[in-house]
């Protein structure tokens, strides 16, 4: 069976300052996809990054990187200089690679950018 | 955007009875999902299908049903809600090509309230 385990409930954090979200996967399979998504204030749920397991080079966009882990079955999360919009709930989430694909989340982690 | 929309978005119902939510794509898409979110939980998958008159259970199944009859539409039901039904419930479809492929992308959810 899969499981995500994102162990810290809540974070807050003072604008401009860099915070790192944890994400800790556990799966048997030896191919899989992990999963970030956001879901602001007003619900929705924004894909933000999608990572195969083979690839294990850390992925940067803009002020967002992503530090995936194989040895330690980490995918965790990095928002440097945190501006009031980052304010969310954050998910990670793992698939299998083949057949129906469904995502295991993470219970989410709140974000909360003081300003 | 992936063409995605669920109805209602929001509905208050009373235990017993059914309710119908229904998740609309517009983009020819194999596979749709039915997940629930509730706090300290995450999302939960309830449903999935993977074409038209294909469907399986996701691991929170039980008092919930679904159907799709064609490929654009995917209705999950609650034959007798309950109060535990009480959650926000989003349809996702899976991306099967290109640059989208394995991401899943949901549609606005819906609040669901059974008194």
């Amino acid at each position: 069976a899969q499981k995500v385990t994102q162990a810290q409930t809540e974070i807050s954090v003072v604008e401009k300052e860099d915070v790192t979200l944890d994400c800790v996967y556990e799966t048997r399979d030896t191919t899989y996809y992990l999963f970030w998504y956001k879901q602001p204030p007003s619900g929705e749920l924004v894909f933000l990054i999608r990572r195969n397991s083979f690839d294990e080079q850390n992925e940067i966009s803009g002020r967002y990187s992503w530090n995936f882990q194989k040895s330690t079955s980490s995918f965790n999360f990095t928002i440097t200089a945190s501006q009031v919009v980052d304010s969310a709930v954050y998910f990670c989430a793992l698939s299998e690679a083949f057949g129906n694909e469904k995502l295991t989340f993470g219970t989410g982690t709140r974000l909360t950018i003081i300003p | 955007d992936a063409g995605i929309t669920q109805s209602p978005r929001h509905k208050v119902t009373e235990t017993g009875t059914p309710v119908t939510l229904r998740c609309h794509q517009t983009e020819n898409h194999r596979y749709m999902y039915w997940y629930r979110q509730d706090p300290g939980h995450g999302l939960r998958l309830i449903h999935y299908s993977y074409g038209v008159k294909d469907t399986d259970k996701g691991e929170v199944s039980d008092g919930y049903s679904v159907s799709r009859s064609k490929t654009e539409d995917f209705l999950l039901t609650l034959e007798s809600a309950t109060s535990s039904q009480t959650s926000v419930y989003f349809c996702a479809i899976r991306g099967t090509g290109g640059i989208s492929y394995n991401e899943q992308f949901f549609g606005p959810g819906t609040r669901l309230t059974v008194l």
